[in-house]
């Protein structure tokens, strides 16, 4: 079993809709959750970082981690033609290593 | 977030040679970070560079095909050794932020072997 899974898509979707994006593991030692935007060509950009249960917002980002089933979702509100992007769930524990999804390509049509 | 720049961002190399790839960070960072992201896969960390000290390799990866240099708090070089088509990727290297919990990244080398 790996540890991250992510569904790589493609997701496509209509401007405005709420993107719902996900992440399973399986690693009871992760402590931190994060989510990365990659857009074509271009490094990862951090855009939400957390470490408890529950919901994060931050514009029309939201993360959301619930620790007991091992799942982090990231929800777009109001999802815009520039949010189309590769977006990758990553993991850490207490040390320095990372632990990246495969990420799930995503589309906003306009 | 630190800025960092990586060069080259892109080359097409043959079998057999080696590549050195560079990463420079606009502020003293302790440790740096070189990643891999191959096509359909997730990013795969190489190695944890500190200066003054033997970069630290993960399971996989052995000093011989990827040596890495770290010879002061901004800048690391990676280099990818007797390539062969499979090392084909995207090279990335990472920064930890001054509160040690988040890591940024460069724009990453785009490496293709022939």
């Amino acid at each position: 079993q790996k540890e991250v899974e992510q569904d790589p898509g493609p997701l496509s979707v209509p401007e405005g809709a709420i993107v719902s994006l996900n992440c399973t593991y399986s690693n009871s030692a992760f402590q931190y959750f994060m989510w990365y935007r990659q857009y074509s060509r271009k490094g990862p950009e951090l855009l939400m970082y957390t470490y408890s249960s529950g919901n994060k917002e931050d514009g029309r980002f939201t993360a959301q981690v619930d620790k007991s089933s091992k799942y982090i979702s990231l929800f777009i509100r109001d999802s815009q033609p520039s949010d189309s992007a590769t977006y990758l769930c990553a993991f850490r524990t207490g040390a320095n290593n990372l632990f990246f999804g495969t990420g799930t390509r995503l589309t906003v049509i306009p | 977030s630190a800025v960092i720049s990586q060069k080259p961002s892109r080359d097409i190399c043959q079998r057999g040679t080696s590549l050195t790839i560079q990463c420079q960070v606009d502020s003293q960072v302790t440790m740096m970070f070189w990643y891999r992201q191959q096509p359909g896969q997730s990013l795969t960390l190489i190695a944890t560079a500190n200066q003054g000290s033997e970069a630290t390799y993960e399971s996989g990866f052995v000093i011989d095909k990827f040596p890495i240099s770290r010879p002061n708090l901004t800048f690391s070089t990676l280099t990818v050794s007797n390539m062969s088509p499979e090392d084909s990727s995207i090279y990335l290297c990472s920064v930890e932020s001054s509160g040690g919990n988040e890591q940024f990244f460069g724009p990453g080398t785009r490496l293709t072997v022939l």
